[in-house]
């Protein structure tokens, strides 16, 4: 079975700065999405970035950016220039990408990250 | 269509009583979840439909708790004999099956409490 593992139950930052959000996982599976989504104080969960395994190169969108070490199962969040709108619950998941799976989400525990103005 | 919705937003109820939610995916979409995400978790999964068929289930999901999605359409979960350990928040997603990746779209879910 696969898990998904955030040690990091609360993170702080200043606007403006930088900071990272870690995440590891475990699985047997070659073949999988890693994500990352944000969850707001009563709002839904929104997609932040997703990166693909079989992909090398790591994923970017705007100022948010990942560190994927497929051989470690480390899968990071980097959010640069932070903003106060940034404030919320951010998850790590896995999904599988086989052919035939349901596409659930694994979650982890969330990492709640507040910014300092 | 303005995403996933979930009604009600809010739900207290006395524990043994019965509560329905409902869910109404983003229109075109066939497949949709149901998480369960208590405080300080992230959600978890419960179960799964491709249209109309229920083709997952958790075994979080006892046997107190059924889902439907008639016609594929919305879809509602049903707790019968409510104890105070289901207060949760009950999340709905949907998504598209085809070929390539799909993101899933989440609701605002509901929050029930069982007093």
């Amino acid at each position: 079975a696969q898990t998904v593992t955030q040690s990091q139950p609360e993170m702080s930052v200043q606007e403006a700065e930088t900071v990272t959000l870690s995440c590891t996982y475990d699985t047997s599976e070659s073949d999988y999405y890693l994500f990352w989504y944000k969850q707001p104080p009563s709002r839904q969960m929104i997609l932040v970035i997703r990166q693909e395994a079989y992909k090398q190169q790591n994923a970017t969108e705007n100022r948010f950016s990942v560190n994927f070490q497929k051989a470690a199962k480390s899968f990071s969040l980097k959010i640069s220039d932070s903003q106060l709108g940034d404030a919320a619950m951010y998850f790590c998941a896995y999904r599988s990408a086989y052919g035939g799976a349901t596409n659930k989400l694994i979650f982890g525990t969330g990492t709640l990250l507040a910014v300092q103005p | 269509d303005t995403g996933v919705s979930q009604n009600p937003r809010h739900k207290i109820t006395k524990r043994g009583q019965n509560v329905t939610f409902r869910c109404d995916p983003i229109s075109e979409h066939n497949r949709l979840y149901w998480y369960r995400q208590t405080l300080g978790q992230g959600p978890e999964f419960l179960t799964y439909f491709q249209n109309e068929a229920q083709l997952e289930k958790s075994r979080l999901l006892s046997d107190r708790f059924s889902a439907e999605r008639p016609k594929g359409s919305f879809s509602t979960l049903e707790i019968q004999r409510t104890e105070q350990g289901d207060s949760a928040m009950y999340l709905c997603a949907s998504s598209l099956l085809q070929g390539g990746f799909t993101e899933a779209f989440f609701g605002q879910g509901t929050r029930l409490t069982v007093v």
